[in-house]
């Protein structure tokens, strides 16, 4: 059974950046997409965006365009989340997923289709 | 904005209950690739219906997916107490992002 391990609980300030990790071990990170989504308390689920580590391909909410950045390192099969200008609503559960898509050939891009695998989650609280 | 999820929806044991999802035409409507996850309380979300009506491996037979226009269905039949929690439908989208609902709390009465 694939699990996806996620770093610890944070707390930053607002206007400071956060970075968290998931790490997919047993060597099927490359097969795969990695996708991000939050949960702030009491809330549902918000999708902010994925990575397609063998592509190196990213794709964002459009919401979090221009603050949520997604990497992957394939040597240590991880993905980072990095969120910048973190303000108080920020605070939430931020989960990683395996997610399956398609790579399409017309726009050299990526598309998600469904999560299978998910995290634990990251627990951010943003508070001065 | 989210798809339109019905906030809560409740049944009794032994009982059926449905749960929608609504869309546009560029999402539920135009492509078969809606998912249902359940979250328990203080659990993570587990995937229980993938591309509309397929159930992954292990997922009750009891649960099942459908689709109409822009809406799409999950159906929860014979209920029990361990189905509690909530459920989130997300859809593909234009841009091949995914959207998800805003969430349905189920209670078994």
């Amino acid at each position: 059974q694939v699990q996806l391990v996620q770093s610890g609980d944070e707390l930053r300030e607002p206007g400071s950046s956060m970075k968290v990790s998931c790490r997919t071990p047993g060597g099927t990170f490359s097969a795969y997409a990695v996708v991000w989504v939050r949960q702030a308390p009491g809330q549902g689920l918000e999708w902010m965006g994925g990575i397609i580590p063998l592509f190196g391909l990213t794709k964002y909410a459009q919401r979090f365009q221009n603050r949520v950045t997604i990497t992957a390192d394939e040597s240590t099969s991880t993905s980072y989340l990095e969120v910048s200008g973190l303000r108080l609503e920020d605070s939430a559960r931020y989960y990683c997923a395996r997610a399956t898509g398609d790579y399409q050939l017309a726009g050299g891009d990526y598309h998600y289709y469904f999560m299978d695998v998910w995290g634990k989650g990251t627990f951010v609280t943003v508070s001065s | 904005s989210a798809l339109t999820q019905p906030a809560s929806v409740s049944g009794s044991p032994g009982q059926s209950v449905t749960i929608s999802c609504t869309g546009t035409d560029s999402d539920v409507g135009n492509y078969d690739y809606v998912s249902w996850y359940q979250q328990s309380p203080g659990s993570t979300p587990k995937l229980v219906i993938q591309d509309v009506n397929h159930r992954p491996s292990g997922v009750s037979a009891r649960l099942s997916g459908s689709k109409s226009g822009n809406t799409a269905s999950l159906t929860i039949s014979g209920l029990r107490a361990e189905d509690e929690g909530h459920y989130y439908c997300a859809s593909y989208t234009t841009s091949g992002t995914l959207l998800f609902g805003g969430g349905t709390k189920l209670t078994v009465l």
